[in-house]
C-alpha cells in the first residue's frame, strides 16, 4: 500500500536554530514528491517538487533533497515566519494521478 | 488574479439535507481535485479530474458525487450529509496531471454536519 509519513509530529525551535523534517514514504513507483507549506485556516501553498533519488531543491532558508525512500526540509537559521505546518505529498506511478499527502509537521520558531 | 475559489466557506447543515460545495479557477487548468483535512489525518483526496468529463476516486470517496461538465468547474455534491463528513474540505488545481505542475489550492470550506 502507498504511504507517506512525516516526522516530527511538531517542532520547537528557536530563532537561527536550524534542523530537518523527514518525509518517508513507500511507493511502487514515484512520479513526484512535493512540499507544500500551509498557514493556519488556509490552503497550502506549494514548495518544491523532486522527482528522482539524488535531486535538491533551494528557495531561501528552506532546501528539500530526495532519497528511494525519504525526503528532508532543511531549514537553516529559521524566522518566526516560517512557523507553519509543512506538508509532503507524492504521486505514485500506480493509477492516473492521486496524490498522497503525510500528516504534516507543524513548526513553531520562537523569537 | 488567478485563483481558486470555493463556495460557500462556512456552513452548517444538518444530516440528510443534500448540499453542494463549489469549486472554480480562472487558469484554464485541466486538473482538479478535492480533499478533506481532519486533524490527525491530514489532507485526504476524495475525488479528482484530469479533465472535462474524466473523473477518478481518490482514497475517501465514499459518501461524495463530482461532476466535470465545465473545464473551469468541479463541484462537490454530498447527497445525505452525514456526521462523519464533518471537515475542512479543500478544492485544488494545476495545469495538467502531470509532476511538472503544481497545485494551487482554494481556501477552504469548513462544514459541520448536525
Amino acid at each position: 500500500e502507498d504511504q507517506v509519513t512525516q516526522s516530527p509530529e511538531a517542532l520547537r525551535l528557536q530563532e537561527g536554530e536550524s534542523s530537518s523534517l523527514n518525509c518517508s514514504y513507500t511507493v511502487s513507483g514515484l512520479r513526484g514528491l512535493f512540499w507544500y507549506r500551509q498557514d493556519p485556516g488556509k490552503g497550502p501553498e506549494f514548495l518544491f517538487t523532486l522527482y528522482s533519488a539524488g535531486e535538491e531543491k533551494e528557495k531561501e532558508r528552506l532546501k528539500a533533497t530526495l532519497t528511494k525512500k525519504e525526503s528532508f526540509l532543511h531549514i537553516t537559521a529559521p524566522k518566526p515566519e516560517d512557523s507553519a505546518t509543512y506538508l509532503c505529498a507524492v504521486v505514485p506511478t500506480s493509477g492516473t494521478y492521486k496524490y498522497i499527502f503525510g500528516t504534516g509537521t507543524r513548526l513553531k520558531v520562537l523569537a | 488574479e488567478a485563483q481558486v475559489t470555493q463556495n460557500p466557506r462556512y456552513l452548517i447543515t444538518v444530516t440528510g439535507k443534500k448540499l453542494t460545495v463549489t469549486c472554480s479557477q480562472n487558469m484554464n487548468h485541466e486538473y482538479m481535485s478535492w480533499y478533506r483535512q481532519d486533524p490527525g489525518l491530514g489532507l485526504r483526496q476524495i475525488y479528482y479530474s484530469m479533465n472535462v468529463e474524466v473523473t477518478d476516486k481518490g482514497d475517501v470517496p465514499e459518501g461524495y458525487k463530482v461532476s466535470r461538465k465545465e473545464k473551469r468547474n468541479f463541484p462537490l455534491i454530498l447527497e445525505s450529509p452525514s456526521p462523519n463528513q464533518t471537515s475542512l474540505y479543500f478544492c485544488a488545481s494545476s495545469l495538467a496531471g502531470s509532476s511538472y505542475n503544481e497545485q494551487f489550492f482554494g481556501p477552504g470550506t469548513r462544514l459541520t454536519v448536525l
